[in-house]
């Protein structure tokens, strides 16, 4: 079991706002920034969001990130056929000395 | 443009052993940590090993301490992983990714190893 837990699913329509969260389980990740990746079908992971809130070169604005207490959420507004795919939160625990990922969660656009 | 292309995936039998790589380009590679990540089919992303810069720091994963090695050779940009006593468990898609400990901002395309009888 994680130590970053994703809702498995999340939904929305064209044009509509989704947001998924990402809840932390340890304190060995607590001072440790979120960061957040895509996964198109069939594709490798791409770095969408890094240190909680800052948005890579070339990722658009529709993508933000926020983090408060032991949550942090990726919020995704306009809505496109596009980005249907898988994303993670991941963050660096300071016990286990490694990365540690959310199970991810898949995003279907209706 | 960064570019991270890593090679060496297949089918081994359990028990054995594989060695995969990941060219660099696109940047200066001798300043940057790498990681490796594994994606078993249908599952999750899971972090596998991390290198710095000069080889003088390292760190794995539980599920994989003791039969894996990572390794680099900045002279040649690339980053190596050695792998032993693999089992089923182990059969993924491995990527390389830059570590710039804060993200690993850039992936490679990944390969795929299949450990099956």
């Amino acid at each position: 079991q994680s130590v970053l837990t994703q809702p498995p699913s999340a939904s929305g329509t064209p044009g509509r706002r989704v947001t998924i969260s990402c809840s932390r389980t340890s304190s060995n990740i607590e001072n440790n920034a979120v960061n957040w990746f895509q996964q198109l079908p069939r594709t490798a992971p791409k770095l969408l969001i890094y240190n909680d809130n800052q948005r890579p070169s070339g990722v658009p604005d529709r993508f933000s990130g926020s983090k408060s207490g032991t949550s942090a959420s990726l919020a995704i507004s306009g809505l496109q056929p596009e980005d249907e795919g898988d994303y993670y939160c991941a963050a660096w625990d300071d016990s286990l000395n490694g990365w540690v990922f959310g199970g991810g969660t898949r995003l279907t656009v209706l | 443009e960064v570019q991270l292309v890593e090679s060496g995936g297949g089918l081994v039998q359990p028990g054995g052993s594989l060695r995969l790589s990941c060219a660099a380009s696109g940047f200066t590679f001798s300043l940057y940590g790498m990681s490796w990540v594994r994606q078993a089919p249908g599952r999750g992303l899971e972090w596998v090993s991390y290198i710095n810069s000069s080889e003088s720091t390292i760190f794995y994963a539980d599920s994989v301490k003791g039969r894996f090695t990572i390794s680099r050779d900045n002279a040649k940009d690339s980053l190596y992983l050695q792998m032993n006593s693999l089992t089923a468990d182990d059969t993924a898609v491995y990527y390389c990714a830059r570590d710039t400990a804060v993200d690993l901002d850039y992936w490679g395309q990944g390969t795929l190893v299949t450990v099956s009888s």
